[in-house]
């Protein structure tokens, strides 16, 4: 059964601090991993991985993936209050109808 | 990316009673999917909606407490039948937008049975 785990489960950071949220995964017939921001009830997709090594960014924001080690990190520089969400993984299985399996997400509170 | 429209957007009912949520896709897409987030949980995969057919129900998931229809390549709809407290959940649909090479989620319906 494919597995995703998050870490930490939660965080609380100051205004301007930098993050790093962890993603392992166990998955037979990897594809690829995305990460998505939850602030209330849909998920916002931030970033999809598919090869080692090769970090995508978008603004403050910037993930990478190691798929020797099986893991993913999100990184948040100078984080706003407007980052305060819910971060979650998934992973995305070949032969398995494109469908994602989750984990548990890591809470993140960004206070002034 | 493709856009969807989920409603409706939040629910209370009454337990025994059953509540159907719709999901429409602005464009064509492959694959549908509806999932379930309880209380303080992650998201976990309820089914596959096939278009003309029967979908693909995963474990602990049964066609008859969560029947599902995708009658086109952009409408979907999930009723949750029955209901119990233990329904009360944040449902999401989600599609595979082969096109665009992404995955979208609805705005989500939060359901809470009484």
């Amino acid at each position: 059964e494919d597995k995703v785990v998050q870490s930490p489960l939660s965080l609380v950071v100051h205004e301007g601090d930098t993050v790093t949220l962890n993603c392992s995964y166990e998955v037979t017939n990897f594809r690829s991993l995305l990460w998505y921001k939850q602030e209330k009830k849909a998920p916002t997709f931030l970033f999809m991985l598919t090869s080692s090594g090769i970090e995508k960014k978008s603004g403050r924001l910037s993930s990478i993936l190691d798929k020797k080690e099986l893991f993913s990190i999100l990184n948040i520089t100078a984080t706003q209050t407007g980052d305060s969400a819910v971060y979650l993984c998934a992973v995305e299985a070949t032969g398995t109808a494109s469908k994602l399996t989750f984990g548990t997400g890591t809470r993140l509170q960004v206070t002034l | 990316s493709a856009v969807i429209s989920q409603k409706p957007s939040r629910d209370i009912c009454q337990r025994g009673t059953s509540l159907t949520i719709q999901c429409q896709v602005d464009s064509q897409v492959t694959m549908m999917f509806w999932y379930r987030q309880q209380p303080g949980q992650s998201l976990t995969l309820i089914a596959t909606a096939n278009q003309g057919s029967e979908a693909t129900y995963e474990s602990g998931f049964v066609i008859d407490k969560f029947p599902i229809s995708r009658p086109n390549l952009t409408f979907s709809t999930l009723t949750v039948s029955n209901m119990s407290p233990e329904d009360s959940s944040i449902y999401l649909c989600s599609a595979w937008d082969r096109a665009n090479y992404g995955y979208t989620f609805g705005s989500g319906t939060r359901l809470t049975v009484v």
